[in-house]
């Protein structure tokens, strides 16, 4: 069974960092690209970001938003994908979900989400 | 950046009933669409990717159909559990976007 658990979310300053983490178990995890989707509280989804496999030289894509402040990384040795989040805004609260790509680069599974919140 | 616009967003009816949701996108996406189904408090699910392609598990009563710019999720007869917010993704490009969703209520 496929399963992705995020861990790490949590109350930070304006300004601040944090650091989320996405464990992956029951799948070839390396195969994949991984990407991180949040939701603002009552709003729809968004795209935060992606890495792609070691085959495609594990390489990233950030949406506008985020780009230069977040940064997408894996372990292939540890079935882990994080994001380094720097410099975080009011508007970066959300749940965070991270999410399998799956072969026709759809989200085939996805994370329960962890809550950050950006609030002084 | 490719924007999706989905009609309605909210949209009311009854168990039985047969409702469809379009998706429009402000260029071509060729059949790189997928939808996905939320309840509250959970995670996305996927539903339907490359435009018309059941995900394992989904029940029958959903199908997707479209091409190029306009798209659409049909169910067939709406059951209890169907009652959720869905929303259409594109992925032939970047940034990955979603539509602004449509929340089906009873």
């Amino acid at each position: 069974e496929v399963q992705l658990v995020e861990s790490g979310g949590g109350l930070v300053q304006p300004g601040g960092s944090l650091r989320l983490s996405c464990a992956a178990s029951g799948f070839t995890f390396s195969d994949h690209y991984m990407d991180w989707v949040r939701q603002a509280p009552g709003k729809g989804l968004e795209w935060v970001g992606r890495t792609r496999n070691k085959a495609n030289s594990y390489s990233t894509e950030y949406a506008a938003s985020v780009n230069g402040r977040f940064t997408i990384s894996r372990d292939d040795s540890k079935n882990s994908l994080s994001l380094q989040m720097n410099t975080l805004k009011t508007e970066d609260t959300a749940v965070y979900y991270c999410a399998r790509s799956s072969s026709t680069r759809d989200f085939d599974s996805w994370g329960q989400g962890t809550l950050v919140t950006v609030s002084s | 950046d490719i924007q999706l616009t989905q009609s309605p967003s909210f949209l009311s009816a009854s168990v039985g009933d047969r409702v469809t949701i379009t998706c429009r996108a402000s260029q071509g996406i060729s059949s790189y669409l997928a939808w996905y189904q939320q309840k509250p408090g959970k995670a996305p699910e996927l539903l339907i990717y490359a435009v018309s392609t059941l995900q394992s598990g989904v029940p029958s009563r959903f199908s997707g159909s479209g091409s190029g710019t306009e798209f659409t999720l049909t169910i067939s007869s709406l059951q209890p559990e169907d009652f959720a917010t869905y929303y259409c993704q594109q992925l032939i490009g970047y940034p990955i976007t979603f539509g602004q969703g449509t929340r089906l209520e009873i």
